[in-house]
């Protein structure tokens, strides 16, 4: 089966911080990997996303950065995080069959204070 | 860019009644549509998808959604709701391969 690991699960860092959050797939090769943050009462919204190893899309112009190093991996960094990073951070990837659908991790929940 | 309206952020229901939730997109060229559900303490799982053929799909947990290209809409239907689909509900857009445009979502309660 091809699953999404993300870690960690829950994250408070304070203002000012780094941050690292690791998403890894497994059961598939070459997935386009995304990341989502999903803030309270919102929807998602499109962060990064990859194509291919090295390859980086950025969506929203940010605090954030994006990596993938490995074929199967997704990082999501900040050096300096701000509160308004809190939020629910969602790593997604498609099928190998079918690029249309994504698939979602379940999530890490960064709390900023 | 994408925009998806759902128009309702809250809706309140008991079991066994029907449940209709609207989805309007801006995007008038061919796109594939989705309704992802995310269950208390779960993960976002896809509910179910249209992409081209009979514009009514029929999805899991007897959930079904009707694409109808006049009205940009995609409207997700449930005749008898459960408990159980108490859940917050997505709908989502894309226009390529890559990009999904998210609504906002409508939480869903569900009363015994």
């Amino acid at each position: 089966s091809q699953t999404i690991h993300q870690w960690p699960a829950t994250l408070v860092q304070p203002v000012g911080s780094p941050l690292s959050l690791e998403c890894t797939v497994e059961g598939t090769s070459n997935p386009n990997l995304y990341w989502y943050r999903q803030a309270a009462g919102r929807g998602l919204q499109l962060l990064f996303y990859s194509v291919g190893i090295g390859q980086i899309s950025s969506e929203v112009p940010q605090n954030l950065s994006a990596s993938r190093p490995q074929d199967r991996q997704f990082i999501l960094s900040s050096k300096k995080l701000l509160l308004s990073d809190s939020g629910f951070y969602l790593c997604a990837r498609t099928d190998t069959t079918s690029t249309d659908t994504q698939y979602f991790g379940p999530g890490t929940r960064l709390t900023v204070l | 860019a994408q925009s998806v309206s759902q128009h309702n952020h809250h809706v309140i229901l008991s079991e066994a009644a029907s449940l209709e939730l609207g989805c309007n997109y801006s995007y008038g060229g061919t796109v594939n549509l989705f309704w992802y559900v995310q269950y208390p303490g779960q993960h976002l799982q896809l509910l179910l998808k249209y992409f081209s053929g009979d514009p009514l799909v029929k999805g899991i947990k007897g959930f079904e959604a009707e694409f109808i290209k006049s009205k940009f809409s995609f409207n997700l239907r449930k005749p008898s709701v459960q408990w159980s689909d108490t859940a917050e509900y997505f709908c989502a857009v894309n226009e390529n391969d890559y990009k999904l445009s998210f609504g906002a979502g409508t939480t869903v309660t569900v009363r015994a």
